[in-house]
């Protein structure tokens, strides 16, 4: 079945504590990226990656790193995660040109 | 960079009226203009999109037009049932889906 994954799906931590979330396609395609979702902000893009080895910021990059050392998996890190990164975070991948962005289930992150 | 707002932020209509949500976009590039349907507690989820060398597009009950001249796109979906109670969210992009920028949300229920 053809699908984006996150993992964790749900995740409560504290101030300062790295962490990751996994992201992980089996559909081959080019293109990742995160977002994260807020009551009345809508969906904003951290970070986004065009293939293998690239990446670049999206509009609200500050506080999160990405890498992308394989097609299917695009995890983001918070290094040192902060209360105002408490939010439902999406991943999602596409082929190139714009067609549709298939989404993740999405991880809801609480930082106390 | 691309700045997309979207009204209204809630809609209530009665089951088989029409139901139409605005977005205007800022910058005169944009070329790709999706719009993802999220219900409760689930992903986003495309539901239709248009470029912009086409005016309108139709599937089924919901359609999109768009005025590049005016740089503003308009969902329209009759016929309404319970099941489009959802939030909507349009979004733009210059290169043609790569880096979406999302409008904050419609948040559409329709009463029975």
């Amino acid at each position: 079945e053809a699908q984006v994954t996150q993992n964790p799906r749900y995740l409560i931590t504290v101030t300062g504590k790295k962490l990751t979330v996994t992201c992980s396609q089996n559909m081959n395609h080019e293109y990742m990226s995160w977002y994260r979702q807020d009551p009345g902000l809508g969906l904003r893009q951290i970070y986004y990656s065009m293939n293998v080895e690239v990446t670049d910021k999206g509009d609200v990059p500050e506080g999160y790193k990405v890498s992308r050392k394989e097609k299917r998996n695009f995890p983001l890190i918070l290094e040192s995660p902060s209360p105002n990164q408490t939010s439902l975070y999406f991943c999602a991948s596409s082929l190139p040109q714009g067609v549709e962005q298939y989404f993740g289930p999405g991880t809801r992150l609480t930082v106390t | 960079g691309e700045n997309v707002e979207q009204h209204p932020s809630t809609l209530s209509v009665q089951e088989g009226d029409s139901a139409v949500i605005k977005c205007t976009y800022s910058d005169s590039a944009s070329n790709y203009f999706p719009w993802y349907k999220q219900e409760l507690g689930k992903r986003p989820q495309l539901i239709i999109d248009i470029r912009s060398n086409v005016g309108e597009k139709k599937d089924q009950r919901i359609a999109v037009t768009l005025n590049k001249t005016a740089k503003h796109f308009s969902l329209h979906i009759t016929e309404t049932q319970p099941e489009d109670s959802a939030v909507y969210f349009c979004a733009a992009s210059i290169n043609s889906g790569y880096a979406l920028n999302f409008g904050k949300g419609t948040s559409l229920l329709v009463t029975p």
